[in-house]
């Protein structure tokens, strides 16, 4: 069975500070995908990145970045000189791959980040 | 190119009263997810379509809920008798195909029952 974890509930910065979400995550599976999701106030899940357990290689996308870090099992992600923009709350994910429940996210319960002006 | 598709965005019935949720994937995606989301948690999956076949329904309350994807292309999902504690967001995603295919989500549709 899969686990995530988001252990910070809420986070609060002020705008241009920079800011980490935390992610742990459990899993059996030897290969498997993880992710990361925003989602605004107005409901949609927006896709932001798909890492592949086999790839530790830390990946910067203008002011994200995620790191990835097989031996502590974790998937942290940094938004830096933050913006009201940033405003939502954010999933992890996780899913096996192969098998029987490659396609099957397991979310974690999000971190509700508010930037303020 | 036009994302996942949901509609109503918000519906408010009394409790035993029927629902359905209509969700359009993204264009040329054979794999449609229906997950709910309770507040303050994350989506649960519960149900996956491959094509018009639902190839996992084992968290579909099947009871009141039922899902159908005719043609492979739309799907709707219902509710009935609807109760209190069926009050989520009704997520819908798709995918390329299924496995490890990142899954694409429309904005949900809130439902409320009283």
């Amino acid at each position: 069975a899969q686990k995530v974890t988001q252990a910070q509930t809420e986070i609060s910065v002020v705008e241009k500070e920079d800011v980490t979400l935390d992610c742990v995550y459990e899993t059996r599976d030897t290969t498997y995908y993880l992710f990361w999701y925003k989602q605004p106030p107005s409901g949609e899940l927006v896709f932001l990145i798909r890492r592949n357990s086999f790839d530790e290689q830390n990946e910067i996308s203008g002011r994200y970045s995620w790191n990835f870090q097989k031996s502590t099992s974790s998937f942290n992600f940094t938004i830096t000189a933050s913006q009201v923009v940033d405003s939502a709350v954010y999933f992890c994910a996780l899913t096996p791959r192969g098998g029987a429940g490659s396609y099957q996210l397991t979310f974690g319960k999000g971190t509700k980040l508010s930037v303020i002006p | 190119e036009a994302g996942v598709v949901q509609s109503p965005r918000y519906k408010i019935i009394e409790k035993k009263q029927p629902v359905a949720f209509w969700c359009n994937p993204i264009s040329g995606h054979n794999t449609l997810y229906w997950y709910r989301q309770n507040l303050g948690q994350g989506p649960e999956l519960l149900i996956r379509y491959e094509n018009e076949e639902a190839v996992d329904d084992s968290q579909l309350p099947k009871d009141r809920f039922s899902a159908e994807r005719l043609k492979g292309v739309d799907s709707t999902l219902k509710i009935q008798p609807a109760e209190l504690g069926d009050s989520a967001v009704y997520l819908c995603a798709s995918s390329l195909d299924t496995g490890v295919e990142t899954q694409y989500f429309g904005p949900g549709t809130r439902l409320l029952v009283l």
